[in-house]
C-alpha cells in the first residue's frame, strides 16, 4: 500500500536552512504536500506541489520533487524559532486520499 | 475568510456522556473531512462529507456519528467512548472531494474520555 516516510527528528541552528526530507511510494499521487502543526494546533498547509513540477519556492520555503526517486524535501531558509513545531510530508490525488507521514519534529536550538 | 473553526477546543468526557464536535467554514467549500490524530502520529482518515452526504466512512465504530446539516457545518457526535477514543480530532474542508486538493484545517479539539 502507499507508505509515506520521513526522519522523526531535526536540530537547527537559529538562521541555518533546515532541510526536511521525505520518501513516497505511490507513483499515481498527484499532489505532494508539506503541512505544519505547532504543539496543541492544528495542520497548517505550507505548500504543495504538483507531480509534473521539479521545484516550488514560495518566500523561504523551497520545495524539491525527484519524482524518479520519489523523495521530497522542504528547505526553510533563515530557521527562526517560529518554525519549531513538527512538519509532515504527504501525499494524495485528491483531499480525500491523503497519506501522512509520521512527521519531522524541528527543534531550533540558538 | 480561510478559516475551518472547531469547538470546544478542549473537552473532557466520561464514558457515559453524549457529546458532539462542531466545526464551520464559509469558505464556500462542498467537502468536509473528520481526522483522528493520536500522540505524535499523523492525522487518520474517519470521515468524508460531499455535498453534505457521507462518502467516506473509513470503518469508524458506531460510537462516532458524523452530521452534516448543511454545506458550512459538520459535527461529530460522540456516544459511550472508550478512553482509547482521547485524541485531537481535526476537521478540514477543501473545494471538492477530487480535484483541487488543498485542504484547510481547523485547530481540533483535544478530546480526553476518562
Amino acid at each position: 500500500g502507499e507508505d509515506v516516510e520521513q526522519s522523526l527528528f531535526l536540530s537547527v541552528r537559529e538562521g541555518d536552512s533546515s532541510v526536511i526530507n521525505c520518501t513516497y511510494t505511490d507513483s499515481s499521487s498527484t499532489y505532494l504536500y508539506w503541512y505544519k502543526q505547532e504543539p496543541g494546533a492544528g495542520l497548517q498547509l505550507l505548500t504543495y506541489i504538483f507531480s509534473n513540477m521539479d521545484m516550488k519556492q514560495d518566500q523561504r520555503l523551497t520545495v524539491l520533487l525527484n519524482k524518479k526517486d520519489k523523495h521530497l524535501s522542504l528547505r526553510i531558509a533563515d530557521t527562526q524559532t517560529g518554525d519549531s513545531a513538527i512538519y509532515f510530508c504527504a501525499e494524495g490525488s485528491s483531499a480525500s486520499k491523503i497519506i501522512f507521514g509520521s512527521g519531522t519534529r524541528l527543534s531550533i536550538r540558538p | 475568510d480561510t478559516e475551518v473553526t472547531q469547538t470546544p477546543k478542549h473537552l473532557v468526557m466520561g464514558m457515559t456522556n453524549k457529546k458532539s464536535l462542531k466545526c464551520e467554514q464559509h469558505m464556500g467549500h462542498r467537502a468536509m473531512y473528520w481526522y483522528k490524530q493520536k500522540a505524535k502520529k499523523p492525522p487518520e482518515l474517519m470521515f468524508v462529507y460531499s455535498y453534505e452526504k457521507l462518502s467516506i466512512n473509513e470503518s469508524v465504530p458506531s460510537r462516532f456519528s458524523p452530521e452534516c446539516p448543511n454545506s458550512s457545518l459538520l459535527n461529530l457526535h460522540l456516544h459511550a467512548l472508550q478512553p482509547e477514543d482521547s485524541a485531537l480530532y481535526l476537521c478540514a474542508s477543501s473545494q471538492e472531494v477530487e480535484g483541487n486538493t488543498e485542504a484547510f484545517f481547523g485547530q481540533g479539539t483535544r478530546l480526553t474520555v476518562v
